[in-house]
């Protein structure tokens, strides 16, 4: 199986403070994917970042990929209540053909 | 918004009901999916269309059939569900040709309730 896991799978901080999440994958990918999902609607994507990068930004969002260990991690700096969501990370493998998505952390930034 | 928009939001249904979800994509994207999402379980890809041909069918029950008429619009008609069927469902598209196709956008879903 090539699905991601996340952890942790819960992480409550103040507003201000960074948020990292981390990502565990399996098989070989292409590239790796971040979605948000506010309550109870649909994911919506954040970033995107290639086997063959190590590092991306966008924004309050910081992205690493370590394909050495297969994991990479989300990092919201400046963190505010409007971030409060659950975070996936998905995988994409052109072997595969099909993006593979993790269970999600819920973070939650307490104003 | 995304530009997914699905219909209806919500839906409760009994078991011997038939009902249809409805997904619709004004990005002129030409690959559209169903996603199941259950607590507590990551995502599971149900149906995968592109050009309007299903080219993907994860072991899904007869009970849930799909049907895409044209690259725009996509449904899901739901016959005799059971109870652990209650769940998210997300209907997302993207681009389906090189490198585009890997991002997906996603509509914000159908709360299905069977009772």
């Amino acid at each position: 199986s090539q699905q991601g896991e996340e952890d942790p799978q819960a992480l409550s901080i103040q507003e201000g403070e960074n948020a990292t999440m981390n990502c565990s994958y399996k098989t070989s990918i292409n590239n790796l994917q971040w979605y948000r999902q506010n309550s109870g609607r649909g994911l919506v994507h954040l970033i995107l970042i290639r086997s063959n990068e190590r590092e991306k930004h966008s924004g309050r969002l910081r992205v690493t990929l370590d394909t050495s260990k297969k994991s990479s991690s989300l990092l919201i700096t400046a963190s505010r209540a409007a971030d409060t969501a659950s975070y996936f990370c998905a995988t994409w493998s052109t072997s595969y053909g099909k993006l593979t998505f993790g269970q999600g952390t819920i973070l939650t930034v307490h104003p | 918004e995304t530009g997914v928009t699905q219909t209806p939001r919500h839906l409760v249904m009994g078991m011997t009901n038939k009902k249809s979800l409805k997904c619709e994509q004004h990005l002129g994207h030409n690959a559209m999916y169903w996603y199941k999402q259950s607590a507590k379980k990551p995502l599971e890809l149900m149906f995968v269309y592109s050009l309007e041909e299903r080219v993907e069918n994860n072991s899904v029950p007869s009970r849930f059939s799909p049907e895409c008429p044209n690259s725009s619009h996509l449904f899901l008609h739901l016959h005799t569900l059971q109870p652990e069927d209650s769940a998210l469902y997300l209907c997302a598209s993207s681009q389906g040709t090189g490198t585009r196709k890997e991002t997906q956008y996603f509509g914000p879903g159908t709360r299905l309730l069977v009772l």
